[in-house]
Order: C-alpha cells, then sequence, then structure tokens
C-alpha cells in the first residue's frame, strides 16, 4: 500500500518551453503532497506544499510563477516548470503523507533543459 | 546551524561488519525521525521510522534515538554490498507534516 507513482522518469525539453510532472496517490488519498527538488550530490531540498483544493504554500527562495503547483484531486498533483532553463535541470521528487508519521516518495523525475 | 546534520562521508565498511550512521538535530520539538536509503538516481526509500526514546530494529537495521541528545542513529549489522548508498536523515516537526533532510551519509560496503 501507500503507493505513489509520478511521471515521467525522464524529460529532454528545449529551454523556454514548460514541462509537466505529474504525481499520483494509487491507493490512498493524498491531502497533502510535497514537491522536493535534488541537485546531484545534494540532499532533497522542500520546494512546496500542495494542498488538495487551495493553493500551494512555496518555500522561501522558490518562484511561484515558475513552479506551477495544481492539486485539484485528492490523487493528483501536478508541477509545472514554466519557460525552462538550463539551471532548472534537476531531479524533481513528489512525496505524499499517508498516515500521521509516514511518507512515499514517488520515483522522481530527471529534467534536463537543453 | 543546520537543521538536521548528517556527516557525508564517505564511510567505508567492509562487508559483513555494522555500519553506524549518525544524525543530530537542532529543533527539540522535533518528534518524528526518519532514515531514508536513497541509490544514485533513484528516490528515497523508507529504511526505518522512530518516535520515542531508545532502540527499534528492524532485521539488520536499528535505529536509536536519544531526544536530550538531539540525536539519532542507524546500525547496519551484517553490511552487504547492496546496502551501498546514500542514507538520509528526516525530521518531522510537531505541528509541521514538512519533513526536514539532513545532506546524507554516503555509505560504500567494501567486498
Amino acid at each position: 500500500g501507500a503507493v505513489v507513482s509520478q511521471h515521467p522518469s525522464r524529460v529532454i525539453c528545449k529551454s523556454g518551453t514548460s514541462v509537466k510532472i505529474e504525481c499520483r496517490s494509487l491507493d490512498f488519498q493524498a491531502t497533502t503532497m510535497f514537491w522536493y527538488r535534488q541537485f546531484p550530490k545534494q540532499s532533497l531540498m522542500l520546494m512546496a506544499t500542495s494542498n488538495e483544493g487551495s493553493k500551494a504554500t512555496y518555500e522561501q527562495g522558490v518562484e511561484k510563477d515558475k513552479f506551477l503547483i495544481n492539486h485539484a484531486s485528492l490523487t493528483l498533483s501536478t508541477l509545472t516548470v514554466t519557460s525552462a532553463h538550463p539551471e532548472d535541470s534537476s531531479f524533481y521528487i513528489c512525496s505524499a503523507s499517508w498516515t500521521v508519521h509516514g511518507y512515499t516518495f514517488g520515483s522522481g523525475t530527471r529534467l534536463t533543459v537543453v | 546551524q543546520k537543521e538536521v546534520e548528517q556527516n557525508s562521508g564517505p564511510l567505508s565498511v567492509p562487508e559483513g561488519a555494522i555500519a553506524s550512521l549518525n544524525c543530530t538535530y537542532s529543533d527539540r520539538v522535533s518528534q518524528s525521525f526518519f532514515w531514508y536509503r536513497q541509490y544514485s538516481g533513484k528516490s528515497p526509500e523508507l529504511i526505518m521510522s522512530i518516535y520515542s526514546n531508545g532502540d527499534k530494529e528492524d532485521g539488520r537495521f536499528t535505529a536509536q534515538l536519544n531526544k536530550a541528545s538531539q540525536y539519532v542513529s542507524l546500525l547496519i549489522r551484517d553490511s552487504q554490498p547492496s546496502d551501498s548508498a546514500t542514507y538520509l536523515c528526516a525530521v518531522n516537526n510537531f505541528g509541521n507534516e514538512k519533513l526536514t533532510f539532513g545532506t546524507g551519509t554516503r555509505l560504500t560496503i567494501i567486498p
């Protein structure tokens, strides 16, 4: 149980285009999901907390207009990287809380902007 | 001061030996503690969670929590080459769903 599916696993896009990443909870309802970014040899950095039916809460320094988060249902949250640039190339990972203390992670999306 | 600190390593341990990974945290109200394993290019997977002082064992893994010292550790017994990975310590604070991660310790098990 508590499976989070994340797609795509890998995407290459041209600079200036937008990319959408989906995160689905398959066997539970996730009122809260989290989006992380991880650069090589660094730890996970929380970008934003996604709440179903309301606006996402972004961490300090994360551009809201660049990283659009939508959590329209209890099983789906999406992250759209708008006008992507090479510096946005990173490993993006979503996570969902399935119990008071339990968190499960998606498989991650490797974004490369060329 | 970083909220969650780990020795970045690399930590090299002979196969069959005990690997000891350490983590300290700064926020005294922290209540939930997690150890995740992350293979290169993959997302983290949960190994252990611990909420109370003392030891918690699961197979070859033992998590130890000392809230007075703000210290949590992970012991891996009978280390295997497949245990080679980066181990992330994560902390959840009271009333806050967010997880705060340490920088991770890279562990290499030497055959």
